[in-house]
């Protein structure tokens, strides 16, 4: 059973910080990892997809992925009350084209 | 606008009343998603389509039916809906199989 893991949280995260949101996944021939965003009550929205190991970098979000230890983080730099949402992360089952396996998600609450 | 709708948003049903889900898109995309989403499971993948007439089952496609006979649309059908399947539902679609667009969701109540 291929799995994606998340911790539930809240991480909770004072205005300005750099919030960090961590994920592990089982299946170690995964190539394609996704971050989304999902506000209470709205649809998830794609952040950031990253396909190489070492970070990726846009705007504000940086993904960072390391094959060998199979771990994926998203950073939230100078984070916002409006970054304050459960955040997805995702992995393309190997043998598919398209076939997501998503953790349960990560809250994530930014304090003014 | 490109977008992905879905109706009805809310549906509260009883035990075994068959009910369709419909999911629409008009971005062109080729691929089309069902996903149910439960606390503490986060979302599940039910059936997907690469394409009109070729689906494949998810994660847990159990008590579910699609059909893709247009591309723009991938309907989701219970034929016998249990209480188990109350859940919040997305549709999703793609357009090479990584970047989704969901849609708004569709909360179900089975009674």
């Amino acid at each position: 059973q291929k799995e994606v893991e998340q911790n539930s949280g809240p991480l909770s995260v004072p205005e300005g910080a750099i919030a960090s949101l961590n994920c592990t996944y089982s299946d170690r021939g995964s190539q394609s990892f996704f971050w989304y965003r999902q506000y209470s009550g709205k649809s998830p929205e794609l952040i950031m997809f990253i396909y190489s190991n070492g970070d990726k970098e846009d705007g504000r979000f940086t993904a960072q992925l390391n094959k060998a230890s199979q771990y994926v983080s998203l950073l939230i730099r100078d984070s916002q009350p409006s970054d304050s949402a459960t955040y997805l992360c995702a992995v393309k089952v190997v043998d598919s084209s398209y076939k997501l396996i998503f953790g349960s998600g990560t809250r994530l609450l930014v304090r003014p | 606008e490109a977008q992905v709708t879905q109706n009805p948003r809310y549906l509260i049903t009883v035990t075994g009343k068959k009910l369709t889900v419909t999911c629409s898109q008009n971005m062109n995309h080729e691929y089309m998603s069902w996903y149910r989403q439960d606390p503490g499971l986060g979302l599940r993948q039910i059936y997907y389509s690469m394409n009109v007439e070729v689906t494949d089952k998810g994660d847990v496609p159990e008590g579910y039916k699609v059909s893709r006979k247009e591309k723009r649309n991938f309907p989701l059908i219970l034929e016998s809906p249990s209480p188990n399947q109350t859940s919040l539902y997305f549709c999703a679609s793609s357009l090479g199989g990584d970047t989704q667009y969901f849609g708004p969701g569709t909360r179900l109540t089975v009674l």
